[in-house]
Parts: C-alpha cells; structure tokens; sequence
C-alpha cells in the first residue's frame, strides 16, 4: 500500500521551516526517507524505527508516530541545496525491506 | 566501500525491441537487490527484488522479467518493448534491516 505524502509541493525562502508528512493506512515498522536531485538518483537520509524514534540529518530531522502510522520530515532553517523531491519509503514486515514509496514532496528552496 | 553500476545511462529504443538492462554491486556480499521504475514525475515503482541468486519477486505483473544470475548482478530484461515501459530505472541494493543505495538509473525511452 503506497504511503501518501503532503504537501506535495512546498515553496519557501533560505533559512525557513517546513514540515513535510508521510501518512500509511497499514501498521509500520519503518520509515525511510530519501531525497532526490532532478535527474539524479534518490539519496538515502535516514531510518526511522517503531517506537517514536527521532532522527537528524544535518538541519533535517524526522519523527515516526507507529500509532498514527506516519512520520513527518522538518527542514529546520533550510538551505538552498534543500531542494528536491523527498519520498518516503515505508517497511511494514520487518526484515524484508520491501518498501512501499509515495509519490513524493517535491521542496523549493529560493534565496 | 561500496558502490553500484547501472549501464547504460540512457537508451532509446523502438516499440517492439528487446530490453536488457544490468546492475553490479561491489563491495558488500548478499545483498537484497531492487529494480524501481519512476515514470515522470512519480514516485518509485518497485518492480522486483532479489534475496538472492536467482531468487526473483515481481511487484507488479508487467512486460518486464529480472535474473540474478550471481550474487551481486541483477539484470531486468523485455522480450518486447512497449510504449508505456518508458521511465527511469533504478537498481537499489541493501542489507537486511538497512537502508536501500540506488544506481545512477537508466532513463528510457520507448519511440
């Protein structure tokens, strides 16, 4: 079941917050996120872990709420090279990484 | 360190042509190997994935085949092209419980 991702696009200026959301129907173990560059291949940010689990990566941090079965991503003061489309891959049988991606959110950071 | 290949970078075929697609990881052994589709502007499609050699799980029923012919190649392949096989192919490899790397993707186009 692909996960659904909100907003779907995101506009904003260096140095401003935003929260993007990845929201499943079906119980999770896992939430990855990935980012990806037009024309380039997605790049892994992080794994989230059942259990309330936060995460950082560089300025972007993410939580995973396993009983609303969504996680969300925070750009906190972000960066031009912010920019990009950012998927969320969600696992819900442990150990197979079989992920389930959604169709994404895409962020454009101006100056 | 590891790294994966994905050749070739882009290609341009007729409707009707065959399809042979390859994908090598280097520097890890039994890795879970993934072939994704991305249609424009989409997410990401997993096709198949591999647990091992020449153990194949199709996604999505489809025009497309894969073989895992050793432990750290995987090819997707088509006896016949269609129009709507056009996309960005990416091959992903990862270990149990990790995060999925991607290829630099195959973009194609099916005239």
């Amino acid at each position: 079941q692909q996960p659904v991702q909100s907003p779907q696009a995101v506009i904003l200026r260096e140095g401003e917050d935003a929260v993007i959301n990845c929201s499943s129907s079906k119980a999770l173990y896992s939430v990855h996120w990935y980012r990806q560059k037009h024309g380039e291949a997605p790049v892994f940010l992080m794994i989230l872990l059942k259990g309330g689990e936060q995460k950082g990566h560089e300025k972007i941090s993410a939580s995973f709420n396993e009983k609303k079965q969504q996680s969300s991503l925070y750009l906190t003061a972000s960066q031009l090279s912010y920019s990009g489309t950012y998927f969320c891959g969600t696992e819900s049988t442990p150990g197979n990484n079989r992920l389930a991606f959604g169709k994404g959110n895409q962020v454009v950071v101006i100056p | 360190s590891q790294t994966i290949h994905q050749w070739p970078a882009t290609l341009v075929q007729p409707v009707g042509s065959p399809l042979s697609l390859e994908c090598t990881v280097e520097g890890t052994s039994n890795p879970n190997l993934y072939w994704y589709r991305q249609a424009a502007g989409r997410g990401l499609q997993l096709l198949f994935y591999s647990v091992g050699i020449g153990q194949i799980s199709s996604e999505v029923p489809q025009n497309l085949s894969a073989s895992r012919p050793q432990d750290r190649q995987f090819i997707l392949s088509s006896k016949k092209l269609l129009l709507s096989d056009s996309g960005f192919y990416l091959c992903a490899w990862s270990l149990v419980g990790g995060e999925q790397f991607f290829g630099p993707g195959t973009r194609l186009t099916v005239l």
